[in-house]
């Protein structure tokens, strides 16, 4: 039972180019969300999924997608990356929305 | 705009003392509020979780909620050097889906 896996673990990009951050649970979650973590800023969502098929923008979805592939895996895109999103980026996993949230280990973005 | 607020800190408390982590919330209509731990470089991991006014107690941990002060706390009792990290509260917002989580407060335990 791994729980909430994040691939990959580190990541450096460019400006401009692009990647996809994947998730994924092994928990029967229903909800899904995606944050960044800022130093001083906290924990800031980006998107969430409350149940497989459906996908919500959070507080800072711009220049960020995503897709809810199945009820286990939600993965986030950045099309065109720019040194704003350097950043930790951390999935979670709860049963339902409002409930206790599992994260993975997360993953350490810097775009140059 | 709703909130959540913390002491930033950083919280320095001596071994075997108690450590007092305080959090406000700006949302009248949340029930429930979440406590977590993160150490350097690691995920958040849940630590508490209360809905009750009053208190609420797990091994060294104790949170308490005051409803109509708007005000969650967090006590851990005989501090250990293994406390040292920074403690998120998080608080659903009602009727929203989403959880707002405070900055944290880092707290350090003095040897």
């Amino acid at each position: 039972n791994a729980g909430v896996t994040q691939t990959p673990k580190f990541q450096v990009l460019k400006t401009g180019q692009s990647m996809t951050l994947q998730c994924a649970q092994d928990m029967n979650h229903n909800s899904m969300y995606w944050y960044r973590q800022d130093p001083g800023m906290g924990l800031r969502l980006i998107y969430y999924s409350a149940s497989e098929g459906t996908t919500d923008k959070g507080e800072v979805p711009n220049g960020y997608n995503v897709s809810r592939l199945n009820k286990r895996e939600f993965s986030l895109r950045l099309e065109s990356a720019a040194p704003s999103q350097t950043s930790v980026y951390f999935c979670a996993s709860a049963q339902n929305l409002q409930e206790t949230q599992y994260f993975g280990p997360g993953t350490r973005l810097l775009v140059l | 705009q709703k909130e959540v607020e913390q002491n930033s800190g950083p919280l320095s408390v001596p071994e075997g003392a108690i450590a007092s982590l305080n959090c406000t919330y700006s949302d009248r209509g949340s029930q429930s509020f979440f406590w977590y731990r993160q150490y350097s470089g690691k995920s958040p991991e849940l630590i508490m979780f209360i809905y009750s006014n009053g208190d609420k107690e797990d091994g060294r941990f104790t949170a308490q909620l005051n409803k109509a002060s708007q005000y969650v706390s967090l006590l851990i009792r005989d501090s250990q050097p293994s406390d040292s990290a920074t403690y998120l509260c998080a608080v659903p917002l009602w009727g929203d889906d989403k959880i707002i989580f405070g900055k944290g407060t880092r707290l350090h335990i003095l040897p």
